[in-house]
This record gives C-alpha cells, structure tokens and sequence, in this order.
C-alpha cells in the first residue's frame, strides 16, 4: 500500500478563496482524522471519521472549515473563505485497530 | 480535558549518546500511547505504540515505557546517531471509543557528528 496519500503537497491561496484539501486513506481502515499544524499550537486534532461518519468535529475551528467523507477511499477539509491564520500544514491519518499512520500533509500558505 | 507535554522542547546532544524524552499526560484514563517522528517538512512516522496494559515496548534501539498511573511515558534512544535528528511527539489516545489522538508538544533533537 502507498500509505496515506495527501493532495496538493503545497497550496498557496488569496485570502478569501475557498481551499479544498484532499486525502486517500489507506485500503481497509476504518477510521479517518484531520489535523493541523502550527508552530504556535502544535498538532490539533479537527476531525475524524469512522466507517466515513462524522463522529467528533469538535476541533472544526469555524464554520468556514468543513470536512466529507463520500466513501471509504477519500475524504475532502474544505475551507471558505480561507484567512490567512488558515496558514498551516494539514495532516490526515488513517487508522485501523490500535495504530495510527499519517500522510506527508498538505502545507496551506493563505496570502 | 487531557493535556500532555513533553520535555524538554529541545536537545542537543553528541553522537553515540544515550537519552531519554519525556512525556506526561494529566488524564491516566488512556487507551494507548504512541511516539511519532517527524523530519522537517515531512510526515510522521510511527516508531512505537504502546497499549495501556503494556508497560514497554522496544525496537532496535529504541525502548518506549509507560507507567499510567504517574501519567508519564519515556522514550529512550541507545547509542544516538545523527540520523535520529528530527522532532519527537508522543500522542495519547482517548478511551470511551473516542479513538483520537491528543498530541504533545514536541522535543527538537538534534545529534552532533
């Protein structure tokens, strides 16, 4: 398996333009999480999925963050309008029992 | 509300060095505890994963231990290599079927030649 695959690598967006984050899990897990990372606040937890369910969004920081799942294979974190405190790396990981495996992020620069 | 620190944020230590990072989390109501690498502009990689029944866990020259009821975890690194320069995290995940990780803040090692 390829891992967890993250698209773009790299973002660099006008404020108020709408950002959409992809992620590909790895085959067979069930469970599905976003994270961002900032140098201020370290990896935060925004949302997770199970079984492509929403379960906890309770990290979603505003409205303007919105996250989907439409299979067991993809999943999109959508931001509109982006602000430039979106800027961040974004993670998505994948787990499947006890062990959690994470993409090479997603580095969202909003000018 | 759980939270969990590492300490320190940073180190600095010459090659072949033996050390240890800390981890402490203030909710002992754990489900596993996992170490996490991670290089520059990069991913993280899972190194070890310990369940909250188990009280260590080693591969290669690494050796993770995990005492819940102080709230603390140790990862120890024999015989560091400057290869093994890159950020630590440990992250504790939650019980209750919430599944979701709580992440450190990290301890920046660097291992001089």
């Amino acid at each position: 398996d390829a891992g967890v695959i993250q698209s773009p690598r790299h973002e660099v967006t006008e404020m108020g333009q709408e950002v959409t984050l992809r992620c590909k899990p790895i085959s067979g897990h069930d469970y599905l999480f976003w994270y961002r990372q900032t140098m201020m606040r370290g990896l935060e937890l925004l949302i997770y999925f199970n079984n492509n369910v929403p379960i906890d969004d309770s990290g979603m920081p505003e409205d303007r963050f919105s996250a989907k799942m439409p299979n067991a294979s993809f999943s999109t974190l959508k931001i509109q309008p982006s602000e430039p405190r979106d800027s961040a790396v974004y993670f998505c990981a994948s787990r499947q029992g006890t062990e959690a495996f994470f993409g090479q992020g997603t580095r969202l620069t909003v000018v | 509300k759980q939270e969990v620190t590492q300490i320190p944020a940073a180190l600095s230590v010459p090659e072949g060095e033996n050390l240890v990072l800390n981890c402490s989390f203030t909710d002992s109501a754990i489900y596993n505890l996992q170490w996490f690498r991670q290089d520059p502009g990069k991913g993280l990689t899972s190194l070890l994963l310990i369940q909250s029944s188990q009280r260590e866990q080693t591969s290669g020259r690494l050796n993770a231990s995990l005492d819940k009821s102080s709230g603390r975890s140790t990862l120890y690194i024999a015989a560091s290599q400057p290869g093994d320069s890159a950020t630590y995290l440990c992250a504790v995940s939650l019980t209750s079927g919430t599944y979701k990780y709580i992440f450190g803040t990290g301890t920046r090692l660097k291992v001089l030649a």
